[in-house]
Formats: structure tokens, C-alpha cells, sequence
């Protein structure tokens, strides 16, 4: 596609119910990336794929938070039993092959416009 | 860990003048990158402009530009005749070289809010 989708836009839902964010990365990127801000706050990482797999979940605040990647390409962010702190803009980024690959070019991440996530 | 700070939360400037945003980090890493990225009201973010830490000289783009001070840990932009259409929020970033092919997570500041004043 000409960018990285994300949706829905914005999801309100009630605490306690699951989730599904989705992100599509510009087609042949096999590095994808999800973020979450906060309001007042920068970028805090959640979790990476290259291709398929994920190298680094670091991020993940909780078992609640879980992420797949299918056929290198669309990635679900699932949130279940959503609490309160987790309201904020979800935002997914892509990249070719890494963001620091060995061509110059591939060292651009692609951000989604966000998904934002309003827990009442 | 790393951290990136940004102590300048918001900044205004009136349009055509120069504006200067702040970042400092902390690493032990020798190797690694600095970003600055753009995130207008769109949510968006857009890169700006990146430097490598092995280089000596600042990186540019246009009327964008970086103080890239590695002893310091300190990582400004300036942005020279800035217009409307700079009007955003702006984050430094940090991501350390990967010893091999592939890619490291990017940390973020927490943001300076730009006003450009018409």
C-alpha cells in the first residue's frame, strides 16, 4: 500500500473487554513495530517483528498484551481485559529490512497515524 | 538502558526566525544512531533527520539541522526560517547499532511541542 494502515482509528471500549489493533506496513517491509503514547509522553516500545518472528517483546507491559504477525505482513495488537492505563495512541511503524539495514534507504521507519485506545 | 531527555516541553517562535530544540542522552554504547522525528496533528510521525554517531560532521536537510555534540551526549535541531507547516510536536530518538544485520528498537524523549507563529 502507499503507507502503513492502522485500525480502527479510535476504539472506545469498557474495561475489562479485549481488543484488536491492526497494523499493515507498507507492502515488502519485513521489519514491523509497535508503539504506544501516552498522553504527555514519548513513544514507549512494545514489540518488534522482523518477518514472522519477534525478536525483542521487551516492551510488552503485561501477559494481557499480546502480538502476532501472519505472513509477514498484517500484525494484531491484542489488549485483553483492558484496563484504564491502557487508554493511549497505538502506533504501529514499518521498515524494509531494519531499521538500520545496510542501505541508507532502509534505515527510515514508516509510522501508521495511530490507533487511539479509550478505556472507560 | 538508554534514555533520551528533552527538557523543553513546549517552545514558540514567530515564522521566518530560527528555533533551536534540546535533546540529551544516556548510553554506554559507542555505536549508535540519533533521530529527530516530526509528529504534526495528524499523528504521523515523519523523520527529519538522523545522524550516526561515528560521524563526525553535523547531518542537514534543508533548513534542518543538528548540534551533534557526542562527548556531551547532546543532540539539538535547529530549524532555520521556520514556516507554518512547522507547527508539530518533535522527538529525539536514540537507537544503538546492531552488532550484526537487522535493527534495534528506537527510544523516544518525550517530546517539545513547536508553535510557529504567524
Amino acid at each position: 500500500g502507499a503507507g502503513v494502515s492502522q485500525s480502527p482509528s479510535n476504539k472506545v471500549t469498557e474495561k475489562g473487554k479485549d481488543v484488536e489493533l491492526r497494523c499493515d506496513p507498507i507492502s515488502g517491509h519485513t521489519a514491523l513495530y509497535w508503539y504506544r503514547q501516552s498522553l504527555g509522553q514519548g513513544l514507549e516500545f512494545l514489540i518488534y517483528f522482523q518477518g514472522n518472528s519477534a525478536p525483542d517483546k521487551s516492551g510488552l507491559p503485561s501477559d494481557r498484551f499480546s502480538a502476532e504477525r501472519t505472513g509477514g505482513s498484517v500484525s494484531t495488537l491484542t489488549i485483553q481485559r483492558t484496563q484504564q492505563e491502557d487508554s493511549a495512541v497505538y502506533l504501529c511503524a514499518s521498515s524494509l529490512e531494519g531499521l538500520l539495514g545496510d542501505s541508507s534507504s532502509n534505515t527510515e521507519a514508516f509510522f501508521g497515524q495511530g490507533t487511539r485506545l479509550t478505556v472507560v | 538502558a538508554q534514555t533520551v531527555t528533552q527538557s523543553q516541553p513546549e517552545m514558540s517562535v514567530q515564522e521566518a526566525e530560527t528555533v533551536t530544540l534540546s535533546c540529551t542522552y544516556d548510553t554506554s554504547e559507542n555505536n549508535y544512531y540519533l533521530f529527530w522525528y516530526k509528529q504534526p496533528p495528524s499523528r504521523q510521525m515523519i523523520l527529519v533527520i538522523r545522524q550516526e554517531a561515528y560521524k563526525q560532521q553535523n547531518a542537514t536537510e534543508n533548513r534542518f539541522s543538528v548540534n551533534f555534540q557526542k562527548a556531551a551526549k547532546s543532540f539539538s535541531l535547529k530549524i532555520s526560517d521556520s514556516q507554518l507547516g512547522d507547527t508539530a510536536m518533535y522527538f529525539c530518538a536514540f537507537m544503538k547499532r546492531p552488532p550484526n544485520f537487522g535493527n534495534e528498537k528506537l527510544t523516544f524523549g518525550t517530546g517539545t511541542r513547536l508553535t510557529i507563529i504567524p
